[in-house]
């Protein structure tokens, strides 16, 4: 079956204490993408990646890092979590073709930072 | 950088009746407009999409239009039934070396009663 998948789906951590999200997909797609959803501001990108070892920031990059390392995996970083990175986050993957660039979810990770 | 607007914040219809989400954008440069559905504890799903080379596209009960002088788009759902309620969310793609980027609009809650 073809999709995105993140690890953990939900984490509860403490300010300061250094994380990842794991982010992989199987469909073969060049570009990766990391969104953070906060209630009122929809989904604002954290990160991109064009392809393997190639990555460009959001809108949002701040307290973030990113390696693409493999094309399937886009793991996001978070090297010293503050309260205010709580939030819903969002992997994604696409390959543009014929003019569509639709984006594939993944079900989400919902991070907690004490 | 690029700004979405979104309107309205919420929507509520009756079932049958129809519904339109707005959007704004402000660079003048982006030439790719997706709209996402999102339903209760899962990713966004693309449900469809316009080039800034189009006016309109249509697919079955959805719509979506693109004026590129006035710099907004809009998603207009017919005959709207029960399953429609969801988080509808635009973005717009950054076009030239930036065109990884792409930008949402807050999202508009859409409740449709039966």
């Amino acid at each position: 079956e073809a999709q995105v998948t993140q690890n953990p789906r939900y984490l509860i951590t403490v300010t300061g204490k250094k994380l990842t999200v794991t982010c992989s997909q199987n469909m073969n797609h060049e570009y990766m993408s990391w969104y953070r959803q906060d209630p009122g501001l929809g989904l604002r990108q954290i990160y991109y990646s064009m392809n393997v070892e190639v990555t460009d920031k959001g809108d949002v990059p701040e307290g973030y890092k990113v390696s693409r390392k493999e094309k399937r995996n886009f793991p996001l970083i978070l090297e010293s979590p503050s309260p205010n990175q709580t939030s819903l986050y969002f992997c994604a993957s696409s390959r543009p073709s014929g003019g569509s660039y639709e984006q594939y979810f993944g079900p989400g990770t919902r991070l907690t930072v004490t | 950088g690029e700004n979405v607007e979104q309107h309205p914040s919420t929507l509520s219809v009756q079932e049958g009746d129809s519904a339109v989400i707005k959007c704004t954008y402000s660079d003048s440069a982006s030439n790719y407009f997706p709209w996402y559905k999102q339903e209760l504890g899962k990713g966004p799903q693309l449900i469809i999409d316009i080039r800034s080379n189009v006016g309109e596209k249509k697919d079955q009960r959805i719509a979506v239009t693109l004026n590129k002088t006035a710099k907004h788009f809009s998603l207009h759902i017919t005959e709207t039934q029960p399953e429609d309620s969801a988080v509808y969310f635009c973005a717009a793609r950054a076009g030239g070396t930036s065109y990884g980027k792409l930008t949402f609009g807050q999202g508009t809650i859409l409740t449709v009663h039966p």
